[in-house]
């Protein structure tokens, strides 16, 4: 069956501008995440969203990143005002959320920004 | 809080001999554990998840890992490295009530031929 997508799979962008990375999650999933891969930091959670429950904000970097998700599906991350140190791969990730343990989340292949 | 140690950044094997990368894990819950593989310019894939109800998890490609709660370790363990094993692996935890996933830093393979 069909797979996280992530859309674009690269994306290149002058510091200061807007950009918005798209999620397509697997059909069904009701827990949707963001992840952000880059060469300092490694591996960091971004957010979280379950169901029409408040999102989990907490590793967001600075208030120039936010995301929704609309209708507990497809969800947009945006970053204003780019900065060079946003450059990194941006991954998503969902699972069905049945109350299982464990939480197996499947990822995305993800989105480079590169930010000149 | 939880977190999740790989002890070695890089690891090279040769091809035919037995992988061993370490992780320690630290949690104030009963964590869930896995480890994920990434190929170069791939995405992350699941090789295998703790699921409490074996210390011994088989996974995907021939891995295996071994929960010991006493030593608070997750070590991945294959017996015959292949070239196709080349990739970073990653550890990671989560626990239940706080789904999102905490990640290692990481462990780079290279088997040499």
């Amino acid at each position: 069956g069909a797979g996280v997508s992530q859309s674009p799979s690269n994306k290149v962008t002058e510091k200061g501008k807007d950009v918005e990375l798209r999620c397509d999650p697997i059909s069904g999933h009701t827990a949707l995440y963001w992840y952000r891969q880059s060469l300092g930091q490694g591996l960091e959670f971004l957010i979280y969203f379950q169901g029409n429950s408040a999102p989990d904000k907490s590793g967001l970097p600075s208030d120039r990143f936010s995301a929704e998700r609309t209708g507990g599906s497809v969800s947009t991350l945006t970053i204003q005002r780019t900065q060079q140190e946003d450059s990194a791969v941006y991954l998503c990730a969902s699972n069905p959320s049945r109350g299982e343990r464990p939480n197996e989340q499947f990822f995305g292949p993800g989105t480079r920004l590169t930010v000149l | 809080a939880q977190s999740v140690t790989q002890l070695d950044s890089h690891v090279s094997v040769s091809e035919g001999t037995p992988v061993l990368l370490r992780c320690n894990y630290s949690s104030s819950y009963s964590p869930s554990l896995f480890w994920y593989v990434q190929h170069p310019n791939k995405g992350l894939q699941l090789l295998l998840k703790y699921t409490s109800a074996a210390t011994l998890v088989k996974g995907i490609n021939g891995f295996e890992a071994e929960f010991k709660k006493s030593e608070t370790s997750f070590h991945l363990t294959k017996p015959s490295a292949h070239m196709s094993d080349a990739a970073e692996y990653f550890c990671v935890v989560s626990y239940f009530g706080n789904e999102k996933l905490t990640f290692g830093t990481g462990t780079r393979l290279t088997i040499i031929p």
